[in-house]
């Protein structure tokens, strides 16, 4: 069963704690994303990975880290310095290369909640 | 600054009715563009690319595009009551986003 999985389904964080959110694909795609999605808007992009062992900063990646050490896998971590991790998680991947190929598949979510 | 821009609604049309929605974007040089379609606490869904000037058809689904213009919409014909979402535009392989319309369909 080909897909994206993304775990846990709800994380809740304490102040000044790190947390990190996994996200593995059994898809083979090259590229995957982190985006965040408070109530009411739309995505915004927070790192995505083109390719093993390399990613990129997107618009708000203040307070977040990731790693790329396998192709299956994109974990991130909400660090302390982000002040405000409220929201709703999403995990994508597509197959890179342009095109059609760039259309995205998104994993169910992680909703974070702050104590 | 790369702007997506989509009318945040809500929009409300009735059982069978067509539905339209709009999106603008602001980079001259996007080439690909999708439509998503999200229910309330879910994730977001692939309904149409495009990619090309004109209008794409799939079921009740069309998505229509003008570079020249710079819009991209999403039509829905017959719709139903659980066509009931948020519709999100997204534009070129950075994959932005525009905010979404909430679209209600009313039996």
């Amino acid at each position: 069963d080909g897909g994206i999985t993304q775990s846990p389904k709800y994380l809740f964080r304490k102040e000044g704690q790190n947390v990190t959110l996994s996200c593995e694909q059994n898809l083979n795609h090259d590229a995957m994303y982190w985006y965040r999605q408070d109530p009411g808007q739309g995505l915004r992009l927070i790192y995505y990975s083109q390719i093993v062992n390399d990613f990129q900063k997107g618009d708000i990646a203040e307070g977040y880290s990731v790693s790329r050490e396998k192709k299956e896998s994109f974990p991130l971590t909400v660090t302390s310095a982000q002040k405000n991790p409220t929201a709703f998680y999403l995990c994508a991947s597509s197959m890179g290369g342009g095109g059609n190929q760039e259309t995205q598949y998104f994993g169910p979510g992680t909703r974070l909640l702050v104590l | 600054q790369k702007e997506v821009e989509q009318n945040s609604g809500p929009l409300s049309v009735p059982e069978g009715a067509i539905a339209s929605l709009n999106c603008t974007y602001s980079d001259r040089g996007s080439q690909s563009f999708f439509w998503y379609r999200q229910y309330s606490g879910k994730s977001p869904e692939l309904i149409m690319s495009i990619y090309s000037n004109g209008d794409k058809e799939d079921g009740r689904f069309t998505a229509q595009l003008n570079k020249a213009s710079q819009y991209v919409s999403l039509l829905i014909r017959d719709s139903q009551p659980s066509d009931s979402a948020t519709y999100l535009c997204a534009v070129n392989n950075d994959m932005r986003f525009g905010a979404g319309t909430r679209l209600t369909v009313k039996p």
